[in-house]
């Protein structure tokens, strides 16, 4: 079984503070992403990495980077929280089967909350 | 703009009864598409894909339909059970892009005892 697993499932942070979301995968997987969920606008991508120091940006990149110093860790890193950035992030890790399919693999989820 | 959209943000069905969620896109270069499932304070979990080579692809109580030309899909669960309550998201691919899979903005079914 693919394991995804975020550091924190909840977590509680000030507003200006520098915060670090990390996702683990244990698949030897090379496409890995962030999305965050919230209600009434789905799952949207802030960054996706598909090799080790390797990043493209989503469709909502502003406010995050990400760091892959190894291929099975992918970091989401707030430079500067605010409170619009209070959400469900969710970190994935996608693998292409042998059938052409792809199959994303979700971590818990880390709700964050900035006040 | 919106790719893939779950126009109905919720669904209430009867146990027993079918329920059906739909999905509309609109690149015509997606040729993949998949139904993941999300519990509350849980990643969301894969339940079945289809091809666009297909037009139907089912897996037990699941069928989910794909109608190219209307570039609609549809996930069907009969019989719907109270554990089916969850929050769909429909997501489409595109073979040989980076960026994976595009999701749509979810679709919360609610199955009544």
């Amino acid at each position: 079984d693919v394991k995804v697993t975020q550091s924190s499932r909840y977590l509680v942070k000030r507003t200006g503070e520098k915060v670090f979301l990390e996702c683990v995968q244990d698949m030897d997987h090379e496409n890995m992403f962030w999305y965050r969920q919230d209600p009434g606008l789905g799952l949207r991508l802030i960054y996706f990495s598909y090799d080790v120091k390797m990043k493209e940006k989503g469709d909502i990149p502003e406010g995050y980077s990400v760091s892959r110093e190894k291929k099975e860790r992918f970091s989401l890193i707030l430079e500067s929280a605010s409170t619009n950035q209070t959400s469900m992030y969710l970190c994935a890790s996608i693998i292409r089967t042998g059938l052409g399919r792809t199959e994303a693999f979700f971590g818990q989820g880390t709700r964050l909350t900035v006040v | 703009d919106q790719q893939v959209k779950q126009n109905s943000p919720s669904l209430s069905v009867q146990e027993g009864r079918i329920s059906i969620l739909n999905c509309d896109y609109t690149n015509s270069m997606f040729d993949y598409f998949l139904w993941y499932k999300k519990y509350p304070a849980e990643g969301p979990t894969f339940l079945i894909s289809i091809s666009s080579i297909k037009d139907k692809n089912e897996d037990g109580r699941f069928t989910v339909f794909l109608n190219k030309s209307a570039k609609h899909l549809s996930l069907h669960i009969v019989p719907s059970q109270p554990g089916d309550s969850a929050v769909y998201f429909c997501a489409a691919g595109r073979s040989g892009s980076a960026r994976q899979l595009t999701f749509g903005s979810g679709t919360q079914l609610t199955v009544l005892p």
